[in-house]
């Protein structure tokens, strides 16, 4: 079945980089699209970013564009989110999840998220 | 982007009632609309994808409707493990976006 643990969670003084990571299992990880989408404390779901199955496309949603970046090891079947000049409000639940089998935009199964908190 | 309205954003139901949740975007998204079931403390869950299909292992009791701007979430019979809160989220264009949330909660 899939599996998709992220790591690389922690408090952090703003402006700082924190680098997440999701280790998948159980599907052919080289073959999906993945994503990170993010929930702050008490709040609802925003997706973060997308990448493809090689790594050639990559989006972003425009709270992060120019300072997160997504990537992927397809040998190692993992993905990262580099988080540079982090903020408060990038205080929140990172979940990554694979993505769908007919829209590039599509996720379906979810990691079961690391917290990432900023706070001086 | 497109912004995704669910109603209600809380709702209080019995064990056994029929429940729906409605989800309206505002701009056609075709069929490419998903529920997530999360409970407290969890990872949101796949239900539904392409407006009404459901994901492997979910029961029959969820189905959804709806194209175009208007789609609907119901759940047949409300069990004790239904209590959680639903999103919607359109996946046709970028950036995917979701719904505020419904909160189903027990009467």
């Amino acid at each position: 079945q899939v599996q998709l643990v992220e790591s690389g969670g922690g408090v952090i003084q703003p402006g700082r980089s924190l680098r997440l990571s999701c280790a998948a299992s159980g599907f052919n990880f080289s073959r999906f699209g993945m994503h990170w989408i993010r929930q702050a404390p008490g709040k609802g779901l925003e997706w973060v970013a997308v990448i493809s199955y090689d790594g050639t496309n990559e989006f972003q949603a425009d709270s992060v564009k120019g300072r997160f970046t997504i990537s992927r090891d397809n040998s190692k079947n993992t993905l990262f989110l580099q988080m540079n000049s982090l903020r408060a409000e990038d205080t929140a639940v990172y979940y990554c999840a694979k993505g769908g089998s007919s829209r590039f935009w599509e996720s379906d199964y979810w990691g079961q998220g690391t917290l990432v908190t900023v706070s001086s | 982007d497109i912004q995704m309205t669910q109603s209600p954003s809380s709702l209080s139901a019995s064990v056994g009632d029929r429940v729906t949740i409605t989800c309206r975007a505002s701009q056609g998204i075709s069929k490419y609309l998903a529920w997530f079931q999360q409970k407290p403390g969890k990872a949101p869950k796949s239900l539904i994808y392409a407006a009404s299909n459901l994901q492997s292992g979910v029961p029959s009791k969820f189905s959804g409707r709806g194209s175009g701007t208007d789609f609907t979430l119901t759940i047949s019979s409300l069990q004790p493990e239904d209590f959680a809160t639903y999103y919607c989220q359109q996946y046709d264009t970028y950036p995917p976006t979701f719904g505020q949330g419904t909160k189903v909660e027990i009467k």
